[in-house]
């Protein structure tokens, strides 16, 4: 049961920014949010993951809204190969709990 | 480094045949381990989890069972497939701990016919 919502599908412009919203209403107060993306016929990988703050890394930005219910993963300049699906989780606190639920994702497109 | 092997990376089936996927994980000790599966053009579906050597924890009732014998080896198995059983299965681990990444194998396409 995943407890993320997004968007079903997404198109971005290459070179263009592309902001992927994720809802996530019921979030605790130390559930960290995660995003993973998985390119065709390959298994997810990690994106970047944050808990409060806004947070960046060499592929993205995370922009998590004050009261954490909601989240934004910025690429910030599109291209070909960012084309896949995008899933924003929350990685439960008490990691003894070990489930990683995943929700449908959202699929971006990338159009040249 | 950390590792993840899973095979093999395809595989095709007849209906009542078993099944054996084998998922070992190198670089890392005690991890969380995960099997998915993905049908054709949906979602991730959790199938199994497993926190340490013979915990098992099913997350879907099916077809499918899980075993944990060593420490970083976590074996998908199915006595007698299913059609519906077709699918991308993939493994997965991470460490205990909800701060920390997950790393996924390359994952294994099952055609059951």
């Amino acid at each position: 049961d995943a407890k993320t919502t997004q968007p079903n599908s997404m198109e971005s412009n290459e070179e263009e920014p592309v902001h992927l919203p994720c809802n996530h209403s019921t979030i605790s107060g130390t559930d960290y949010i995660h995003w993973y993306r998985q390119l065709p016929s390959q298994g997810p990988e990690y994106v970047i993951h944050g808990l409060t703050s806004n947070v960046n890394n060499r592929m993205a930005s995370l922009a998590i809204a004050e009261d954490r219910k909601s989240s934004t993963l910025i690429l910030h300049r599109a291209t070909l190969r960012d084309a896949a699906v995008y899933y924003c989780i929350l990685r439960l606190y008490g990691g003894s709990q070990g489930n990683l639920i995943f929700g449908k994702g959202t699929k971006l497109s990338v159009k040249p | 480094s950390q590792t993840i092997h899973q095979w093999p990376a395809t595989l095709v089936q007849p209906v009542g045949s078993p099944l054996s996927l084998e998922c070992t994980v190198e670089g890392t000790s005690n991890p969380n381990l995960y099997w998915y599966r993905q049908a054709a053009g949906r979602g991730l579906q959790l199938l199994f989890y497993s926190v340490g050597i013979g915990q098992i924890s099913s997350e879907v009732p099916q077809n499918l069972s899980a075993s944990r014998p060593q420490d970083r080896q976590f074996i998908l198995s199915s006595k007698k497939l299913l059609l519906s059983d077709s699918g991308f299965y993939l493994c997965a681990w991470s460490v205990l701990a909800e701060n920390t990444e997950a790393f996924f194998g390359q994952g294994t396409r099952l055609t059951v016919v």
